[in-house]
């Protein structure tokens, strides 16, 4: 059974950087082909796609938040991180954490984030 | 930026069919994947590689392709099938885009 749960402060003030991890049982992201993206969604809006990394280790951006993005993994502790500098109040949104094996098949609940001072 | 492009809402009473539409440049060369969302929820995929049903899917969700547009069917619709749906696809250099949603009201 393939579960995934999103870690992180659930408030974080603007500008300051937020770290979320995602740890993640039931699959290896040493396989081939395996990937595990993060998503975002603002109460009440559409879902956003930000940053993917790969089996291999090769990582994507969303194109208008790349430079405040870093993903990374630790294949041994099955965790993904995600960081994201220079919060404002508009990144206020549910992240999600996804595994991707013809289609992002397993999500996990969701952790929100407020950027409040 | 890349767009993909879905209706507001769909309305459709109990029984009957329901199409939502998903436009963008690249859907004719990458596929869709279509992701239904029940408030409080994550999303859970419905359609993947624009008509794959995975398991666990009821046999009424359908996708399909024509063109610049992709298409999620729900025959038959029944109440529990109200939420929002979301398709998504890749634009021209790989990265993933989401649909703006679409909220799908059983009247």
């Amino acid at each position: 059974q393939v579960t995934l749960r999103e870690s992180g402060p659930a408030l974080v003030k603007p500008t300051q950087t937020l770290t979320l991890t995602c740890t993640f049982s039931g699959f290896s992201l040493s396989t081939y082909g395996m990937c595990v993206n993060w998503i975002r969604q603002p109460p009440g809006k559409a879902l956003e796609w930000l940053a993917r990394i790969d089996w291999d280790d090769d990582k994507y951006y969303s194109t208008s938040l790349k430079t405040r993005l870093t993903i990374s993994k630790d294949t041994s502790k099955n965790q993904v991180v995600l960081t994201m500098t220079n919060m404002d109040p508009v990144d206020t949104a549910t992240y999600y954490c996804a595994r991707e094996d013809k289609g992002f098949d397993s999500w996990g609940q969701g952790t929100l984030v407020t950027v409040s001072s | 930026s890349y767009e993909l492009t879905q209706p507001p809402s769909v309305s459709v009473s109990p029984g009957q069919t329901a199409r939502i539409t998903c436009s963008g440049d690249t859907l004719p060369k990458q596929y869709a994947y279509w992701y239904q969302q029940k408030p409080g929820q994550a999303p859970v995929l419905v359609i993947y590689k624009d008509s794959e049903r995975p398991s666990g899917i009821p046999e009424r969700f359908s996708g399909s392709s024509s063109g610049t547009t992709v298409t999620l069917t729900i025959s038959g619709v029944q109440a529990e099938d109200e939420a929002d749906y979301y398709c998504q696809s890749a634009d021209s250099s790989g990265t993933w885009v989401f649909g703006g949603g679409t909220k799908l009201t059983v009247l």
